[in-house]
């Protein structure tokens, strides 16, 4: 399968803790985004890397989080010093700027925050 | 409020009948995508149409765009229950670095 992967599936924290999301994109796809998506509501944009250049941040990210993309391959989402309002589903997405603006999902990261 | 909001939120209706489901926005866009998601899973991309089109075909999938009304609609003809899913429109706007917008979602119920 070559599509997007998202580890873990699931996650559970205690609130005040660090976790970290991986995303593998598409091969190939340069364009890599972050979503987050609260029970019943559509996913809201987080940040946008073209290659390794994280290009655009929403006012969504706080201080707390942040996104890396070293080798314009994967990347990763860590939340630090978690909060029970972080609980979310945590939503992956690439892209081809040469094929098109479609975005291809991962199957999320589901984040319970206790 | 969001970029793209759905009308209506829920929708009930028969296997065999259509589904119709409307998505309102606010700015200019590049294009204007739906999405299926099927309960707590990932999103499926289903349609793009792009700002200089007014009509686009997929197999069931009608989608029609009317960029004076900033307005699009979905239509899924000959509904099956495995079509029941959350149906998210999402805007590509210009100037927003293809970051996309979705609005609320419907939510559409195909009963067998």
């Amino acid at each position: 399968d070559t599509g997007v992967s998202q580890n873990p599936r699931h996650k559970i924290t205690k609130r005040g803790q660090n976790v970290t999301f991986r995303c593998d994109p598409i091969s190939e796809h340069n364009r890599l985004y972050w979503y987050r998506q609260t029970l019943g509501q559509g996913p809201e944009f987080l940040t946008y890397f073209q290659n390794e250049a994280q290009l655009e941040k929403s006012r969504l990210l706080s201080d707390r989080f942040s996104a890396e993309r070293p080798k314009g391959s994967f990347s990763t989402l860590e939340i630090q010093r978690t909060e029970q309002g972080d609980s979310a589903m945590y939503l992956c997405a690439s892209s081809s700027g040469l094929a098109g603006y479609e975005q291809y999902f991962g199957p999320g990261t589901r984040l319970t925050v206790t | 409020s969001q970029q793209g909001e759905e009308d209506p939120q829920a929708l009930s209706i028969q296997e065999g009948e259509n589904a119709t489901m409307n998505c309102s926005y606010k700015t200019s866009i590049n294009n204007l995508q739906w999405y299926r998601q099927n309960s707590g899973r990932g999103l499926v991309h289903l349609i793009l149409i792009r700002s200089n089109e007014r009509e686009k075909h997929s197999g069931r999938l009608r989608v029609t765009l009317d960029t004076s009304k900033k307005s699009s609609s979905l239509l899924i003809t000959a509904s099956r229950a495995a079509d029941t899913a959350s149906y998210f429109c999402a805007t590509d706007a210009r100037n927003a670095g293809n970051m996309l917008t979705f609005g609320g979602g419907t939510r559409l119920m195909v009963k067998p």
